[in-house]
């Protein structure tokens, strides 16, 4: 039973392009997150959003932008890729409501390994 | 900025043995507390929330708060291959969530 689903689980795109990476959850959780994942740097929070058309930066916002025009789906978009964002991309979701509640209980997707050559 | 410390790893514990893996966080004010495991090219997945000082079990799984010290404790108990994972201690506080980078644990059979 998928919860949570990432578009695409590998992605090879040239410096410059434009990147879109869609996540779409089932659960109908108000949160949800963008992450990104390095080895020795850990989980990042690039942003998050606790309801339809909000969203918030987190940790390591630049570069990125996101959006969230139905409460299933959020999309993260890198409007000129960089080599640096290469990376493991996370997309997760929560239950509860607010502009800081909750965050609690994450449901994962499954990840978007971005290549950017 | 809020800090999750953890110990890197790689820690290697004889399957049977119990593997007991350490966080240290520096926001006083945390109030919630996470493990999640995280097999090798897989995403994250919870496996225990604590939320009070002392003891919280499930099956072999322990979690171990101490809010005064400022740390908690995963303790996995008759450890099995299939549990040699990365752990990743996750800390609420006021400004949300904040994930340490993990520790790598390796069941040797």
């Amino acid at each position: 039973d998928v919860k949570v689903t990432q578009s695409s689980r590998y992605l090879v795109k040239r410096t410059g392009e434009k990147v879109f990476l869609e996540c779409v959850q089932d659960m109908d959780h108000e949160n949800m997150f963008w992450y990104r994942q390095d080895p020795g740097l850990g989980l990042r929070l690039i942003y998050f959003s606790y309801d339809v058309k909000m969203k918030e930066k987190g940790d390591i916002p630049e570069g990125y932008s996101v959006s969230r025009e139905k409460k299933e789906r959020f999309s993260l978009i890198l409007e000129s890729a960089s080599t640096n964002q290469t990376s493991m991309y996370l997309c997760a979701s929560s239950l509860y409501s607010g502009r800081y509640s909750g965050a609690n209980v994450l449901t994962f997707g499954a990840g978007s390994r971005l290549t950017v050559l | 900025q809020k800090e999750v410390e953890q110990n890197s790893g790689p820690l290697s514990v004889p399957e049977g043995a119990i593997a007991s893996l350490n966080c240290t966080y520096s926001d006083r004010g945390s109030q919630s507390f996470f493990w999640y495991r995280q097999y090798s090219g897989k995403s994250p997945e919870l496996i225990m929330s604590i939320y009070s000082n002392g003891d919280k079990e499930d099956g072999r799984f322990t979690a171990q708060l101490n809010k005064a010290s400022q740390y908690v404790s995963l303790l996995i108990r008759d450890s099995q291959p299939s549990d040699s994972a990365t752990y990743l201690c996750a800390v609420k506080g006021a400004d949300g969530l904040t994930f340490g980078k993990g520790t790598h644990l390796i069941i040797q059979p």
